[in-house]
């Protein structure tokens, strides 16, 4: 079944402890990007990937990294988390980044930091 | 300010009847997309118009754009209580082929 895979699917940690939310797709997608989503804001783009070793900021980049060694995975990392990340994440993927190719998401995973 | 700015935030209809959802946007678009979200799941997505389209049909959605006015409608007919759901217009600019710009959403409920 295709699909986009996220995990963990819900964590409480608490604030600086670095975490690592996996995202994998078995689509053979080339674009691949990260979204968080927060009441009233929307989803708002935080870093996206056009292929492998390829990624650029979105528009809410600051306090995450992430990584694109292969073509499947593309794992979000917050090296020192704050309460402010608590959030709603969404990992998606398309074909390629042509702008007529709809995303395909993950179920997300909700973060709380305390 | 948001890129996509749905109206109404909250709609609320009796089972059968027809909803419809209005986005706008503030720039230049290749194309806009409207996609679905189940509570607590992740985001599906329903259409596809291009900046050079003026409606599109799938199933029981309608999709319109005027560009001349940066709107969109997406009217969802004979309603279900399957389409209880929140729903998205995302935009890609013209020119930045990878930027996609999500709204806050319409969350729909559809009463039996």
């Amino acid at each position: 079944e295709a699909q986009v895979t996220q995990n963990p699917r819900y964590l409480i940690t608490v604030t600086g402890k670095k975490l690592t939310v996996t995202c994998s797709q078995n689509m053979n997608h080339e674009y691949m990007s990260w979204y968080r989503q927060d009441p009233g804001l929307g989803l708002r783009q935080i870093y996206y990937s056009m292929n492998v070793e390829v990624t650029d900021k979105g528009d809410v980049p600051e306090g995450y990294k992430v990584s694109r060694k292969e073509k499947r995975n593309f794992p979000l990392i917050l090296e020192s988390p704050s309460p402010n990340q608590t959030s709603l994440y969404f990992c998606a993927s398309s074909w390629d980044s042509g702008p007529n190719q709809p995303q395909h998401f993950g179920d997300g995973t909700r973060l709380s930091i305390l | 300010s948001q890129q996509g700015e749905e109206d109404p935030q909250a709609l609320s209809i009796q089972e059968g009847e027809n909803a419809t959802m209005n986005c706008s946007y503030k720039t230049s678009i290749n194309n806009l997309q409207w996609y679905r979200q189940n509570s607590g799941r992740g985001l599906v997505h329903l259409i596809l118009i291009r900046s050079n389209e003026r409606e599109k049909h799938s199933g029981r959605l309608r999709v319109t754009l005027d560009t001349s006015k940066k709107s969109s409608s997406l009217l969802i007919t004979a309603s279900r209580a399957a389409d209880t759901a929140s729903y998205f217009c995302a935009t890609v600019n013209s020119g930045g082929y990878q930027k996609v710009t999500f709204g806050i959403g319409t969350k729909l409920q559809v009463i039996p």
